[in-house]
């Protein structure tokens, strides 16, 4: 079992839609829980840090379930310009090899 | 404030040379890791790096591959006798402290022919 899993996608959705993807983790000592967006043949972009008690960044909303150890993020309201591969990131340790990211899920938001 | 800048951005090497990808890490940020990430699949760590240490090498491959932080100048990441298998884009982030939130750079591509 891989120590982050992401479904790869793509969602495909219309624009104004709402989505959610998660991500599962397989380490249940792990710390910290990020989400980062990644255009075609660009660098990732930290989208936002996930918090325990959940939180939210104008459409976006993180939350993290520790019992069931995953991650979500749902947007709503797409827009095209939300057209990207999402990265879920999970800070197993205290060490930097301890940083994994998900392979991601690819969106693509339609007109 | 400049980002995280890598260069170069495109490298072409033939099997066998050798490849020197650079990067410098933000205004005040002293932690450097380099990732590498092949098409269609996550960023996989390499190496950490403080200022003139190597703190954690444990995803860079024992031959051909050495990574450095000089106390001045940009961190290198340096592939001896490139292989196709090589060929991948190379990813550097930095953060100010460290193992807190990293900023990428734009990556360097690597094509080994």
């Amino acid at each position: 079992r891989k120590e982050v899993e992401q479904d790869p996608g793509p969602f495909n959705v219309p624009e104004g839609a709402t989505v959610a993807f998660n991500c599962t983790y397989s380490n249940s000592a792990s710390q910290s829980f990020f989400w980062y967006r990644q255009d075609c043949r660009k660098e990732p972009k930290l989208l936002m840090s996930v918090y325990s008690s959940g939180n939210e960044d104008g459409r976006f909303t993180a939350q993290l379930n520790r019992a069931s150890q995953y991650i979500s993020l749902l947007i709503r309201d797409s827009k095209l310009s939300d057209s990207a591969t999402y990265l879920c990131v999970v800070n197993s340790g205290s060490s930097a090899s301890k940083i994994i990211f998900g392979s991601g899920t690819r969106l693509s938001i339609r007109p | 404030n400049a980002g995280v800048m890598q260069n170069p951005r495109h490298l072409v090497r033939r099997r066998g040379q050798e490849a020197r990808l650079r990067c410098s890490p933000m205004k005040g940020h002293s932690h450097v890791y380099w990732y590498r990430q092949l098409p269609e699949e996550g960023l996989k760590f390499m190496v950490y790096l403080q200022k003139e240490n190597i703190i954690d090498e444990s995803g860079m491959p024992k031959e051909r591959f050495s990574a450095e932080f000089p106390k001045e100048g940009p961190s290198i990441l340096r592939i001896q006798q490139v292989v196709r298998g090589d060929s991948a884009a190379y990813f550097c982030a930095s953060s100010p402290e460290g193992l807190g939130t990293q900023y990428f750079g734009p990556g360097t591509r690597l094509l080994v022919l």
